[in-house]
């Protein structure tokens, strides 16, 4: 079945790049999506990539997908105290329902 | 802006009560979802709705249902509330047949006692 994954726990000095890793299992073509979680809030929308793309830059962040190895990753540039949180992937598997499947989450603490 | 507002932040209730969590978004977006999130495990979907009346169960639906009478609300209903039931429950929304990401409500934080 569909899984994905993440490491659980990052930790980097502010001013460093981050990079939180994922890996899903779908093979078809979809989309990935990367939340933040702020502590006691809902998931915002960071970003998102289809399948059919190599990366996605916005600002501070750029997503990079592996196709061959099904493997994602957000790089975080010039990591802020602010960008502390809860990081997790997420994979489309049915473009019909919407219906997601999520990682575990990466918390990112960030050291001032 | 996506609005998706869940009635409580915070709630309390006891072992063996019903418990209604209420979720409301303003985009009249046709799929609606509720998941829990608990630490280590991310989100896991409960159920979910891509209409009036309609419901799906997710990946863990046993001891709740939902209720879909209104487009723009999608409640989840705990029949009679146990303790591993206490997590936090998030609530999204998204339009139908498109790529377009969920968008989620701040989370009701469920405490059952």
């Amino acid at each position: 079945g569909e899984d994905v994954e993440q490491s659980l726990f990052l930790s980097v000095r502010e001013g460093d790049s981050s990079v939180i890793n994922c890996t899903y299992t779908d093979s078809s073509s979809t989309y990935l999506y990367w939340y933040k979680q702020e502590p006691g809030a809902g998931l915002q929308l960071l970003t998102y990539i289809f399948s059919n793309m190599d990366m996605k830059q916005d600002q501070r962040l750029t997503v990079l997908l592996n196709k061959k190895d099904k493997h994602l990753s957000l790089r975080i540039a010039d990591t802020q105290t602010g960008d502390s949180a809860i990081y997790f992937c997420a994979e489309l598997i049915s473009s019909n329902t919407g219906k997601l499947i999520f990682g575990q989450g990466t918390t990112l603490q960030v050291k001032p | 802006d996506v609005k998706v507002t869940q009635s409580s932040r915070y709630l309390v209730k006891r072992t063996g009560e019903k418990v209604f969590l209420e979720c409301v978004q303003d985009m009249d977006h046709e799929n609606m979802f509720w998941y829990r999130q608990d630490p280590g495990l991310g989100l896991r979907l409960i159920y979910f709705s891509y209409d009036v009346k309609m419901k799906e169960k997710g990946d863990i639906p046993e001891g709740y249902s939902v209720s879909r009478e209104k487009k723009e609300r999608f409640s989840l209903i705990l029949e009679s509330a146990s303790t591993n039931q206490t997590s936090m429950y998030l609530c999204a929304s998204k339009p139908r047949d498109s790529n377009q990401p969920q968008h989620f409500g701040d989370g009701t934080r469920l405490s059952i006692l």
